[in-house]
């Protein structure tokens, strides 16, 4: 059974400070990961994509690749209240499917 | 003018019935998914056809059938409801086939069998 494993959270953070989400996976082939957010009650939309080793950056939100370990992470920067979210990590499967985690839920307090 | 729409939004219905949700994109995209998401936020493919061709069928019971009469529209039926159908279930499209384009989702179908 391949697996895409985070922690449920909530992961509480004050306002500014960085939010780190992490995940790891266990096919060693996946070549693919994303993070999706999810406000509650309302559908997944797409954040940031990663394909390669090291960090990408996209506005307050880095995703980090460590294929060796099996791990991705996301960091959010100047975490606001409006970050409150689930964040879902997704990983490739194959070349057709994408394997999500159960998510973690993050809440920024003011 | 939304993307991905799917109807109803609600069903609350009893054991042993027959529900259906559609869905459609005006996206243009070639490929389309049906994701159950359980109480616990758990996000699980259920199908996928790409261009009227089912591509992705996962253990599902066979009381779930979908159907895809074009590239804009998948349909769900479900047949003889349990109580362990209760989810929310998502429709997603995306450009491409495969696992790499990004999901475009519909706001959900929060199906509760009583």
């Amino acid at each position: 059974q391949k697996e895409v494993e985070q922690n449920s959270g909530p992961l509480s953070v004050p306002e500014g400070a960085i939010a780190s989400l992490n995940c790891t996976y266990s096919d060693r082939v996946s070549q693919s990961f994303f993070w999706y957010r999810q406000y509650s009650g309302k559908s997944p939309e797409l954040i940031m994509s990663i394909y390669s080793n090291g960090d990408k950056e996209d506005g307050r939100f880095t995703a980090q690749l460590n294929k060796a370990s099996q791990y991705v992470s996301l960091l959010i920067r100047d975490s606001q209240p409006s970050d409150s979210a689930t964040y879902l990590c997704a990983v490739t499967y194959n070349t057709d499917k994408l394997i999500f985690g159960t998510g973690t839920r993050l809440q920024v307090f003011p | 003018d939304t993307a991905v729409s799917q109807t109803p939004k609600y069903l609350v219905t009893q054991m042993g019935n027959d529900k259906s949700i559609k869905c459609e994109q005006n996206l243009g995209h070639d490929t389309m998914y049906w994701y159950k998401q359980d109480s616990k936020k758990f996000l699980k493919i259920m199908f996928s056809y790409n261009n009227k061709e089912l591509i992705i069928n996962e253990t599902v019971p066979n009381r779930f059938s979908p159907k895809s009469p074009d590239k804009a529209h998948l349909n769900l039926h479900i047949n003889s409801l349990e109580l362990g159908d209760s989810a929310v279930y998502f429709c997603a499209s995306s450009q491409g086939r495969g696992a790499t384009w990004e999901l475009f989702f519909g706001e959900g179908s929060r199906l509760t069998v009583l």
